[in-house]
Order: structure tokens, then sequence, then C-alpha cells
């Protein structure tokens, strides 16, 4: 079965930092590529970013780009966001999902999300 | 990249059909997704490639396509499909979402 953990979010004040982990199991984390989406608190669904198989190719949504860096480490089976000079518009649900080849789904899986709360 | 334009929401009564319409310039060379979140949970992909319905996915949930536009149809709607629907796309710059519909059972 495949699971998408996210943890990582919490409060922090505008300009601050904070990275996200999405821990993957019940697959093979190596052969798939991944994405974050995040969602303000009664807003709709954001992409923010996509990661390949590999790590080799990286895209950004503008609203993040420049400020958040998306990573992976396959040996650890983890996915990671680093987000940085955070913005009070930042505060969301970031979901971690995978993509599901056969339905050439980007998002077929997620996670249940982590909460981030940007705040003075 | 480019926009999806959803209506905010439709209304239907247990029974009827809903049917949720997705627009984008894309659309015609790009496949679409649909998603049902319902509150406090994780979307779940009830549509992909324009027309097909994932495993596990009830039959009253279909998808369609014509031109610059993408269609989901819920067909006797029940109580427990009230929920905010998404539609999705995807380009080389990466995925958009469109901005979701809220779907009430009356």
């Amino acid at each position: 079965e495949v699971q998408l953990v996210e943890s990582g979010g919490g409060l922090v004040q505008p300009g601050g930092s904070l990275r996200l982990s999405c821990a993957a199991s019940g697959f093979t984390f190596s052969n798939y590529k991944m994405n974050w989406v995040r969602q303000a608190p009664g807003k709709g669904l954001e992409w923010i970013s996509y990661i390949s198989s590999s790590g080799a190719t990286i895209l950004y949504a503008d609203s993040v780009k420049g400020r958040f860096t998306i990573s992976r480490d396959n040996a650890k089976d983890s996915l990671y966001l680093q987000m940085n000079s955070l913005r009070v518009e930042d505060t969301a649900i970031y979901y971690c999902a995978r993509e599901r080849p056969k339905y050439r789904s980007p998002t077929a899986y997620w996670g249940q999300g982590t909460l981030v709360t940007v705040s003075s | 990249s480019y926009e999806l334009t959803q209506p905010p929401s439709v209304s239907v009564s247990p029974g009827q059909t809903a049917r949720i319409t997705c627009s984008g310039d894309a659309l015609p060379n790009q496949y679409a997704y649909w998603y049902q979140q319902q509150p406090g949970q994780a979307p779940v992909l009830v549509i992909y490639k324009d027309t097909e319905r994932p495993s596990g996915i009830p039959e009253r949930f279909s998808g369609s396509s014509s031109g610059t536009t993408v269609t989901l149809t819920i067909s006797g709607v029940q109580a427990e499909d009230e929920a905010d629907y998404y539609c999705q796309s995807t380009d080389s710059n990466g995925t958009v979402f469109g901005g979701g519909t809220k779907l009430t059972v009356l």
C-alpha cells in the first residue's frame, strides 16, 4: 500500500525558514516522480513544486520560485521541501503527492498533509 | 502556466445529475484529471485522462471532453458526494489546478 507521511510543519515567523519532509513507503520510491501541493485555509489546491525520479528535473510555481527548494533522498525514501523567506501567504496545508504512470496522473497518491502557519 | 476555470458552486438534489465544468485553453492538448476533496481530508482522484475512472471509484462518476472544456458528471448524486471538486492539468511548466467547485446536495 502506498503511504506518504508529511512532517515538519509548525508555526514560524515571517522571514523564517522551515523544512518539510515526506516519508514514503509501500513502493520503490526511486522510481516515481513527486510533487508538493499546498492548500491555504478555506482555499483551493495550489501546485508548488515537482521533482523527477532521479532529481535531475525540478520545477517550481512562480509563487515560490527562489524561496523554496525541493529535493529527495532515494536512499532514505524521502522527499523534502526547504522553505525560506516565508510569508504570511505561505500559510497552508502542504501535501506531498506521487505520480501514477498507468494513469498519467502526476498526483494520484497523497499524504495527509502538514500545516505550516506563518505569523508573528 | 495557464489557468483552469471552474464554477465556484453547483447544487443538485439527491438522485439528480451534477455536471461540473472546467475550461482552459490548453485542454485540447493536455489530459485533465478530477479530484474529490471531503472536508479535512486529502484529495482523491476520481477521473484521469479526461474520461477514465480509477478502480474503486463508483460508476456514477464520469468524465468527458469537448474542445477547451472538460466536464465531470455525477449521475444519481448521493449525499456523500457533497464535497469540493478540482480539475487539474499539466504542461511542461508544471501542474495547474482549477479553483475548485463546491458541490452541494440539497
